[in-house]
């Protein structure tokens, strides 16, 4: 099976801008967990999708935000960028959606806030 | 919310010893703990993991163990291997998918 895909893989933005980042998942995955990973706060988490419906937020602001869309593809959108806001996206599909399921990692979009 | 700790944050261990990466918990309603290596500008890849049901798991030259009433766990590589040198993270799970990760170990692996 095809991996974790993300799109862009990298990104430049300017502050106040908004930004859409894209992850597919592994086929038959209906999971989809958001990460942000920063060299000062680590790996984050920031929500996760499955069956269309979001079921976990971590500590982010509103203005980071996503849905899932049937097929099992997730976008997130990050509003207002920020210069902090820099940093790489990681996206994680999971075939269960019960906690223990194994998470596998797409490539990551990397985001520059200028 | 759940915070995991990790420690050390680097190690450096010659060629065939044996390297021992800990890690704590604070939610005890975690279940779920993986394991992952990120190599210098590669993606997060799950190495192993353990449910809390099982104090030990091992495969191959890693294993991890698990105790639920200190609320840690740890990672034993060994035999290590160049090719293991990489930055490893530990991450616990409360609920469906939501991973909060430790800061990571950085092991460097001298020939």
């Amino acid at each position: 099976k095809a991996g974790v895909t993300q799109t862009p893989r990298y990104l430049i933005k300017t502050r106040g801008q908004q930004v859409t980042l894209s992850c597919s998942p592994i086929s038959g995955h209906r999971s989809v967990s958001w990460y942000q990973q920063t060299p000062g706060q680590g790996l984050q988490f920031l929500f996760e999708y499955f069956s269309e419906t979001q079921r976990n937020k971590g500590n982010f602001p509103g203005r980071f935000s996503g849905r899932q869309f049937s097929n099992s593809r997730s976008e997130m959108n990050v509003s207002t960028l920020e210069l902090g806001d820099s940093a790489l996206y990681l996206c994680a599909s999971s075939s269960a959606g019960t906690s223990g399921a194994k998470q596998f990692f797409g490539p990551g979009t990397r985001l520059t806030v200028l | 919310g759940e915070n995991v700790e990790q420690h050390p944050s680097t190690l450096s261990v010659q060629e065939g010893d044996s390297a021992v990466i800990k890690c704590t918990y604070s939610d005890s309603a975690s279940n779920y703990f993986p394991w992952y290596k990120q190599e210098l500008g590669k993606r997060p890849q799950l190495i192993i993991d353990i449910r809390s049901n099982v104090g030990e798991k091992k495969d191959q030259r890693i294993a991890v163990t698990l105790n639920k009433t200190a609320k840690h766990f740890s990672l034993h590589i060994t035999e290590t291997q160049p090719e293991d040198s990489a930055v490893y993270f530990c991450a616990a799970s409360t609920g469906a998918n939501n991973l909060f990760f430790g800061t990571g170990t950085r092991l460097t692996v001298i020939p």
